[in-house]
Order: C-alpha cells, then sequence, then structure tokens
C-alpha cells in the first residue's frame, strides 16, 4: 500500500538544540499533519497544513507544505527535554473523496539534558 | 469534555478468544476510524466509519469487524484472537476529511 518515509527514524540531540525532520510521498498530497506521541498516550495533533508552500507555527514548532505538494517538513527550536517523543507525519492518501489518513513510521525523539 | 475515550486499556486474550473494543466521542464527528500500532511500522487504518451505519474497510482489515450503530460509538470486535493481532489500537475520530482526534489506546496481548 502507499506508505510516506519518514526521516530521520531517530534522533539525539542536546537540549537547547534545533530539530529537523522531514516526510514524503509517492503521490501529491492536498492535506498534511504532524503529530506527537508521548509512551503510553496517543497522537496529539501538532500542526494540519492545507496549501503547498504553508508554512505554519505552534510555538517553537514550525511545520512546511513542500511546493512540490509531496513532501512536508517539521522544526522544533531550542529543543526543552519534554520535546522527547515519537513525531509522525500523516497524509490522506487521497485528493478527493474520503480521507483514509496514512502515517509514516515515525521519527523518535531524545533529548540530552 | 473527554475527547475520544478508549475501554479497556489493556486486555491479554488466549488465541481463539473474542472481545470486542468500545470506542466513544463527544464531539459530534461524522467519522471514526482504528488504528493498530506495531513497532517500527506506524499506524494503519483497520477500518473506518463516514457516518452512523456505514463502515469501510482500511488497509488490514482481516480478522476484524466493526459497528457504528449510534454516531458517538464505533466498535471494533475480534472474532477469533490470534498472535498477530497482538497491538496497540487506537480510534480517532474526525469532521469530514478534517484532522484526526486520538484517544489513547487500548493494548492487547494475544497469547
Amino acid at each position: 500500500g502507499q506508505q510516506l518515509n519518514q526521516s530521520p527514524q531517530s534522533m539525539f540531540i542536546q537540549e537547547g538544540e534545533d530539530v529537523s525532520m522531514n516526510c514524503t510521498s509517492s503521490s501529491i498530497f492536498n492535506t498534511w499533519l504532524w503529530y506527537k506521541q508521548d509512551p503510553g498516550e496517543g497522537p496529539v495533533l501538532l500542526i494540519a497544513l492545507y496549501k503547498a508552500g504553508e508554512l505554519t507555527s505552534n510555538g517553537r514548532l514550525t511545520a512546511q507544505f513542500g511546493i512540490t505538494r509531496k513532501d512536508s517538513f517539521l522544526n522544533i527550536s531550542a529543543s526543552i527535554p519534554s520535546d522527547v517523543g515519537i513525531y509522525f507525519c500523516a497524509g490522506p492518501g487521497t485528493t478527493s473523496g474520503t480521507y483514509k489518513y496514512i502515517f509514516g513510521t515515525g521519527t523518535r525523539l531524545k533529548v540530552l539534558a | 469534555n473527554a475527547g475520544v475515550t478508549q475501554t479497556p486499556k489493556f486486555r491479554v486474550l488466549k488465541t481463539g478468544q473474542s472481545m470486542t473494543l468500545l470506542c466513544a466521542q463527544d464531539m459530534n464527528h461524522e467519522y471514526m476510524y482504528w488504528y493498530r500500532q506495531d513497532p517500527g511500522m506506524g499506524l494503519r487504518l483497520i477500518h473506518y466509519s463516514v457516518g452512523e451505519g456505514t463502515t469501510a474497510k482500511g488497509e488490514v482489515p482481516d480478522g476484524y469487524n466493526v459497528s457504528r450503530l449510534k454516531k458517538q460509538n464505533f466498535l471494533l470486535g475480534l472474532e477469533s484472537a490470534a498472535p498477530s493481532q497482538t497491538s496497540v489500537y487506537f480510534c480517532a475520530s474526525s469532521y469530514r476529511n478534517g484532522p484526526l482526534h486520538f484517544g489513547n489506546g487500548t493494548r492487547l496481548t494475544v497469547t
């Protein structure tokens, strides 16, 4: 089935560093979603993107909808220990009809104090 | 406002047993989904529903059945549990084609 390629798979960074991760698709999307999952909990929506080229921020997080509509990027500035978790991208898998969101395999972030 | 609530939180089954997972949402969302999460594989869609009384298959539907008798509830059934169904199951809901809102999951082990 259709898949989203998310990279990197994992990251170890020092507190205060900036983080970048990305997600690519083989097909065009008209929506990109970014989620964070803490241990033992469900994914929580961070940012939703609806337009190619869109740049949206949520606090220290900034996400961009790629111009090609086949990729998206998430940046975290000045990381802190509570940023630890798994970050997932998601896209609707189609540009029409019912959206059946598909998810990347996640980027596992660990922050070293 | 509880959002999406899943019960139970944990369950252990023996091979061949059956069970039903319950999902309830209080956001008046039209769409509801069941995903499973396995290590290294992200979330995979099992079944989904676009409204009361309607259901459809997702990416990995085999071995599962669902029902949506009320708008706020979406049930996931395992007819005859197998070890391959050991996983974490997440329910989600959304407005039509909107972002998904997830519950906190049901951790199922099949021995």
